[in-house]
């Protein structure tokens, strides 16, 4: 069970907007940043999104974070075949004193 | 082009040790917080241990505390993981991560290494 909650899956077409949910509560996303991550299968994470809507150096405006009370959103848009991946969130945890992640939501581009 | 190696793992039979290296290159590491995370079989991604650059504040998750112990060597450009008392639940692949900032604590990690993979069975 993870501290941070994602759906397990979400699936769209080439070219459609996607996006993935991360709800947490008051002592994570509702007082720290979300950070989001992406995995390729057999790859290591890579960030995507940091302190909420950054985006690193690299990473295609297409990808785009957004934050509010104690939940936050990863939007894709002009979804592609190279987009399918596992997404996780993650946030520190001023209870636990700890990074928190999210159990991963598994993109699939149909 | 800054790069992070974790080298270390294996096969260890349930209560065995083993000791988990990342070796920096191509950037100062000791200006950098650095961490260790893995993702188990059919898991996501689990945040273990977190260190400062002097070494002086360090921070566990809960499922590996008392049992893992996170060091670095700032004169190797090295960073370690002592993983004690292992149990079949700690089988996965392990990545070390550079935090984004040098210098700073913001807990997001720009660069990762190609990870480690740790086996625990009888």
């Amino acid at each position: 069970q993870s501290v941070l909650t994602q759906p397990p899956s979400a699936s769209g077409t080439p070219g459609q907007r996607v996006t993935i949910s991360c709800s947490g509560s008051s002592s994570n996303i509702g007082s720290n940043n979300v950070h989001w991550y992406q995995q390729l299968s057999g790859t290591a994470p890579k960030l995507l999104i940091y302190r909420n809507n950054q985006r690193p150096s690299g990473v295609p405006d297409r990808f785009s974070g957004a934050k509010s009370g104690t939940s936050a959103s990863l939007a894709i848009s002009g979804l592609r075949s190279e987009d399918e991946a596992d997404y996780y969130c993650a946030s520190w945890d001023d209870s636990l004193r700890g990074l928190v992640f999210g159990g991963g939501t598994r993109l699939t581009v149909l | 082009q800054a790069r992070l190696v974790e080298s270390g793992g294996g096969l260890v039979k349930p209560g065995g040790s083993l000791r988990l290296s990342c070796a920096a290159s191509e950037f100062t590491f000791s200006d950098y917080y650095m961490t260790w995370m893995r993702r188990a079989p059919g898991k996501g991604l689990e945040w273990l241990s977190y260190i400062s650059v002097s070494g002086s504040s360090i921070y566990y998750a809960d499922s590996v505390k008392g049992r893992f112990t996170i060091s670095r060597d700032n004169t190797r450009n090295s960073l370690y993981l002592q993983m004690n008392n292992l149990t079949p639940e700690d089988t996965a692949v392990y990545y070390c991560a550079r935090e984004g900032l040098p210098r700073q604590s913001y807990w997001y990690f720009d660069l990762w290494g190609r990870g480690a993979q740790v086996t625990v069975s009888s």
